[in-house]
């Protein structure tokens, strides 16, 4: 069975540009996470979802950041406009309801902004 | 101050040896422990769930001290291939928190 899909695997862009990250959650899998990974902070929650309904947000930096679940199988996390401490990995991660909390991750998309 | 505090490491252990891994959290109301691995530029993969009575698997044992906000990996006879990092979760519902990571690296 294919894991989480996460595009693009890394992104270079300029500060003040929009960048999307898209996340393809396994199948069948409740809950979908975003994560953001830096040396400082280490592993940080950004925003989950359940059933395609963002359900806590409180991880999310500030305005600049958004993140949608169209449907069961995709989601996007968006930066605009970008800035170099954005710069990390972001993690997308699903989880099945009937588990308990064994989150499974995507491979990351690798972030620099310069 | 960070709800998950590890010792960020490294450890550096010669395969075969044994080495113990300490986290503490600062949230009481915690409710689901776990640690998870994660290789160099790799995602995190759960490694085992922790339980207030402790628990094995294989050479793993992971143990919960609630009262202390407590919580430890002990690895033994260390091979090469456990050289990762050791990240340490704490969870209020679906929400995990990670600590920053303990690093091992097992040497021949």
């Amino acid at each position: 069975d294919a894991g989480v899909i996460q595009s693009p695997r890394h992104e270079v862009t300029e500060m003040g540009q929009e960048v999307t990250l898209r996340c393809k959650p396994i199948s069948g899998h409740d809950y979908l996470f975003w994560y953001r990974q830096t040396m400082m902070r280490g592993l940080e929650l950004l925003i989950y979802f359940n059933n395609n309904v963002p359900i806590d947000d409180s991880g999310m930096p500030e305005d600049r950041f958004s993140a949608k679940m169209p449907n069961a199988s995709f989601s996007t996390l968006k930066i605009q406009p970008s800035e170099p401490r954005d710069s990390a990995v972001y993690f997308c991660a699903s989880s099945p309801a009937s588990t308990t909390n064994e989150q499974f991750f995507g491979p990351g998309t690798r972030l620099t902004v310069l | 101050r960070k709800e998950v505090e590890q010792d960020p490491g490294p450890f550096n252990v010669p395969e075969g040896a044994t080495v113990a891994f300490n986290c503490t959290y600062s949230n009481s109301a915690s409710q689901s422990f776990f640690w998870y691995r994660q290789d160099c530029r790799k995602e995190p993969k759960l490694l085992m769930s922790v339980y207030s009575s402790g628990n094995e698997d294989g050479r793993f044992t992971a143990q919960l001290n609630r009262a202390s906000q407590y919580i430890s990996l002990l690895i033994r006879d260390s091979k090469l291939s456990d050289s990762a990092t050791y990240l340490c979760v704490v969870a209020r519902g679906y929400a995990l928190n990670f600590g920053k990571g303990t690093s091992l690296l097992v040497t021949p």
